[in-house]
């Protein structure tokens, strides 16, 4: 079955404890991305990979960091997350561009940081 | 950045209406996404379109470049229908990057 997925679905942390969410697709797409979505705020995407060893900042990069060693995976990391990174995470994919081909959603990652 | 602003923020309907949701957007795009948020969260994509009509099942997206509008319209709407709808466009300078509307929540009664 054509898939994003993330794990894990649920986290509750504490300020400055470093965590990783991971995200993995397996429809063989060039294209990933991560969205956080807040009351109010709709979606913004924090990052986003055009390709393996290509990542690209996208609205709020800030406290974030990512990867793309494979072409399957585009791993979240928050190095010393902040209560203000509580939010629900997507990780995203398609084909090519983001313009031009359909988005593929990751399940969420609710995270709460305390 | 590419404004995308979404009309109604939220929509109460009874089963069996027509529902129509708009988007507009500031800059000229290749092609605007819908997508459906349903009350558990997940995310699925609806419609991608560049120009004209698409339709699946009872659900017709429309898209007029020129005015820099979309619509979204559900014939016969359903209580399964509920959801929150959401409109985004690539951003002015990339095609690599999306900007998302608020969404619309869409609550059908039955």
């Amino acid at each position: 079955e054509a898939q994003v997925t993330q794990n894990p679905r649920y986290l509750i942390t504490v300020t400055g404890k470093k965590l990783t969410v991971t995200c993995s697709q397996n429809m063989n797409h060039e294209y990933m991305s991560w969205y956080r979505q807040d009351p109010g705020l709709g979606l913004r995407q924090i990052y986003y990979s055009m390709n393996v060893e290509v990542t690209d900042k996208g609205d709020v990069p800030e406290g974030y960091k990512v990867s793309r060693k494979e072409k399957r995976n585009f791993p979240l990391i928050l190095e010393s997350p902040s209560p203000n990174q509580t939010s629900l995470y997507f990780c995203a994919s398609s084909l090519w561009l983001a313009d031009t081909d359909t988005q593929y959603f990751g399940p969420g990652t609710r995270l709460t940081v305390l | 950045k590419n404004e995308v602003e979404q009309s109604p923020q939220n929509l109460t309907a009874q089963e069996g209406e027509f529902i129509t949701i708009n988007c507009s957007y500031s800059v000229g795009i290749s092609a605007l996404h819908w997508l459906q948020q349903h009350p558990g969260g997940g995310i699925v994509s609806l419609f991608m379109l560049s120009s004209g009509k698409k339709k699946h099942g009872r659900l017709i997206a429309t898209i007029n470049i020129q005015e820099k509008h979309s619509s979204l319209h559900i014939t016969a709407s359903h209580p399964r229908d509920s959801a929150v709808y959401i409109c985004a466009v690539p951003s002015e300078t990339s095609g690599s990057r999306l900007t998302f509307g608020e969404g619309t929540q869409l609550t059908v009664n039955p």
